[in-house]
């Protein structure tokens, strides 16, 4: 089976963009979760879907959305973007509906840098 | 907020000995996982241990986990190379839906 995969890799945006990202999990696993990987403040979750539905999310400001196709592929848009918003972001999906109970599979990651 | 963190921030080591990681968190859990990141193949998952459990093994790998004391420590044995990376541990809180990250212990193993 084919992995997580995350597009773009790498991405470079001008404060006040926004920005898209896309996710494809693994083939059958319906829940993704996104996270953010900083050095400053590790990595913090993002949120969580699961069946087109976000059951949950993290202490992230309104300029972080997300939402989930019927196919399970995953997207997340940053509006207005900050210079603290330059991060790695990561992607993960998970076989099963309870996202934390199983192991996370994480795609490479979108490589997001603002100037 | 983190829920996990990890002891020592860094350690290295030579190749053979072997490596110990400690991940101590605040609330109620029901599974702990250990991840391991490097720059070669991203963010994997080594091992989950669920609340019930006292001590997992996996390959040279050995997780403990003390829910009285809210600590688990990560033990590589027989550490090679390709053991340098940064491990993570990672609790539910609680929750079914999402993860808690440690900021992670750089591990180095020097040849």
């Amino acid at each position: 089976k084919a992995g997580v995969t995350q597009t773009p890799r790498y991405l470079i945006k001008t404060r006040g963009q926004q920005v898209t990202l896309s996710c494809s999990p693994i083939s059958g696993h319906r829940s993704v979760s996104w996270y953010q990987q900083t050095p400053g403040q590790g990595l913090q979750f993002l949120f969580e879907y699961f069946s087109e539905t976000q059951r949950n999310k993290g202490n992230f400001p309104g300029r972080f959305s997300g939402r989930q196709f019927s196919n399970s592929r995953s997207e997340m848009n940053v509006s207005t973007l900050e210079l603290g918003d330059s991060a790695l972001y990561l992607c993960a999906s998970n076989i099963a509906g309870t996202g934390s109970s199983y192991e996370q599979y994480f795609g490479p990651g979108t490589r997001l840098t603002v100037t | 907020s983190q829920q996990g963190e990890e002891d020592p921030q860094a350690l290295s080591i030579q190749e053979g000995e072997n490596a110990t990681m400690n991940c101590s968190y605040k609330t109620s859990i029901n599974n702990l996982q250990w991840y391991r990141q490097n720059s070669g193949r991203g963010l994997v998952h080594l091992i989950l241990i669920r609340s019930n459990e006292r001590e997992k093994h996996s390959g040279r790998l050995r997780v403990t986990l003390d829910t009285s004391k809210k600590s688990s420590s990560l033990l590589i044995t027989a550490s090679r190379a390709a053991d340098t990376a940064s491990y993570f541990c990672a609790t539910d809180a609680g929750s079914n839906y999402q993860l808690i990250w440690g900021a992670g212990t750089k591990l180095i193993i020097k040849p």
